[in-house]
């Protein structure tokens, strides 16, 4: 079946410094890949999305490249903002509808 | 503004009492879900609807309901047959169009008196 790996948080860091979250499947076919955060208290919002192999998806300074060949989306961004403290989801879906997996979200917290 | 509206925010059951979570669109969205959160764990669907007047059951349905009489309204009721309800409850929407995103609501904090 399908699922989504993620690294495991908190992670901690301070202003300005570079943030990485691991994010692996496991799927048939071929999934769209997200990124959601969730604030404190809130739903998720979509951040970012891939489609298909070697796709880039990019939002508010954040990245993911889809890796078929590692099934990885690794979510990147160069220098992380206090405000950018939130929980964050890796997904995948494999079907038109939305029905996504989640991975169980990494806790980022960004210190001044 | 189109979203979704989830109410209550907080809400509170009595042993052996069902209780109703409302989830409310205006986005003209045909497929809506619930998801379940309990702390650091992702999100596991509970139910899901494509279309007005059916559903379906996701990983962890026992212990729920749902009803899709309108496009706009997907209510999910919490029975007394569930026996660990606590629980962070997102209701989501979709359009059914292949990699589209889906669209949150605020959520609803589920507790045991």
């Amino acid at each position: 079946g399908n699922s989504v790996t993620q690294m495991e948080g908190p992670v901690t860091l301070s202003e300005e410094a570079f943030l990485t979250i691991n994010c692996t499947y496991t799927a048939t076919g071929y999934p769209s890949l997200f990124w959601y955060v969730q604030y404190p208290g809130e739903g998720l919002q979509l951040l970012l999305k891939a489609t298909k192999a070697d796709d880039k998806g990019s939002n508010k300074g954040f990245e993911a490249t889809y890796r078929k060949e590692t099934t990885s989306f690794h979510l990147e961004k160069g220098s992380v903002q206090v405000s950018d403290s939130a929980v964050y989801f890796c997904a995948l879906d494999t079907d038109s509808w939305g029905k996504l997996q989640f991975g169980a979200g990494t806790q980022v917290v960004v210190t001044p | 503004d189109g979203g979704i509206t989830q109410s209550p925010k907080y809400l509170f059951r009595k042993e052996g009492q069902n209780v109703t979570l409302s989830c409310e669109q205006n986005l003209n969205h045909d497929a809506m879900y619930w998801y379940r959160q309990d702390p650091g764990q992702g999100l596991r669907l509970i139910y899901y609807s494509q279309i007005v007047n059916d559903f379906q059951k996701g990983d962890i349905a026992e212990g729920y309901s749902v009803s899709r009489e309108k496009k706009e309204s997907f209510p999910l009721t919490v029975t007394s047959a569930q026996k660990n309800p606590t629980a962070f409850y997102l209701c989501a929407s979709s359009i059914q169009v292949s990699g589209e995103k889906l669209f949150f609501g605020s959520g609803t904090q589920l507790s045991v008196l």
